[in-house]
C-alpha cells in the first residue's frame, strides 16, 4: 500500500513563528488531506489538495503530485495552532492512508 | 462543528462484550468511513459505505461489522471485545463516494475495555 512519511515529527515554536510541514508518499493519489488534531481530539480538514496550492487565512498548503509531496504552510503561529496535524492520502475510493502525524505546540 | 454526528461520546466496557457504534453524516453526504485511532497504530482506515453499499474495506477484524441504513446513518458493531481494541472510533462523511471530495469527520467514540 501507499507509504505517508511527515515530517517533521515534532515542532515547538513561538507564538508568531512560521512553520512548514512536510507529506511524502510513496505512489501517484488522486486525493490528499490535510487534517489538524486538536488538543481536544476533534479532527479538522483543512484541505483537500491532490494538486495544486490553495489558501485559507494563515493556512496554506502546496501539493506536487509527480514529485509525491505536499507542504502545509502556517504563519504567524497562535497557541490555538497546536495539536497534531496530519496528511492523509488515497488512491481509489475511500481508502485514505494517514501519515504518523507532526505534533506542534505552540508557546505563547 | 462538522455536521457529522457520533453517539455515545464515551464507552466502558469489559472483555468479550459487544457495542455499537452509531454515526449520523453531514446533510447530504452518501458516504461514510468508519477510522480507527490507536497511540500504537495511529488512524486506520476500517471500512467505507456509499448509499447503503458497502464501497472499500481496510483492516477492519471479523469481529467487526458495519452497515449503512436507508436513512443513511451507518453503525459499527464490535464483539468479542479485547483490551486491544480500546480505541478512539471515528466516522467521517463526504459528498461522494469516489476518493474526490474532502472527509468531514465526527468526534468520535471513545472505547475502553477493561
Amino acid at each position: 500500500g501507499i507509504q505517508v512519511e511527515q515530517s517533521p515529527p515534532d515542532l515547538i515554536l513561538q507564538e508568531g513563528a512560521n512553520s512548514t510541514l512536510r507529506c511524502n508518499f510513496s505512489d501517484s493519489v488522486n486525493n490528499l488531506q490535510w487534517f489538524h488534531q486538536n488538543p481536544w481530539g476533534q479532527l479538522i480538514n483543512l484541505f483537500y489538495i491532490p494538486s495544486g496550492t490553495k489558501q485559507n487565512g494563515r493556512l496554506s498548503a502546496t501539493t506536487v503530485a509527480t514529485e509525491r509531496y505536499s507542504l502545509l504552510y502556517i504563519s504567524s503561529s497562535q497557541t490555538t495552532d497546536s495539536g497534531v496535524y496530519f496528511c492523509a492520502v488515497g488512491g481509489s475510493y475511500g481508502k485514505l492512508t494517514f501519515g504518523q502525524g507532526t505534533i506542534l505546540t505552540v508557546h505563547p | 462543528d462538522s455536521g457529522v454526528t457520533q453517539t455515545p461520546k464515551h464507552l466502558i466496557t469489559a472483555t468479550g462484550q459487544r457495542v455499537t457504534l452509531r454515526c449520523s453524516p453531514r446533510s447530504g453526504d452518501l458516504s461514510v468511513y468508519w477510522y480507527q485511532q490507536s497511540l500504537d497504530q495511529g488512524l486506520q482506515f476500517l471500512i467505507q459505505y456509499y448509499n447503503g453499499e458497502e464501497r472499500a474495506k481496510g483492516n477492519i477484524l471479523e469481529r467487526f461489522s458495519a452497515q449503512q441504513f436507508p436513512d443513511l446513518h451507518s453503525e459499527l458493531n464490535l464483539s468479542s471485545l479485547e483490551l486491544g481494541d480500546s480505541a478512539l472510533y471515528f466516522c467521517a462523511s463526504s459528498v461522494e463516494g469516489q476518493n474526490n471530495s474532502p472527509l468531514h469527520f465526527g468526534n468520535g467514540t471513545r472505547l475502553t475495555v477493561t
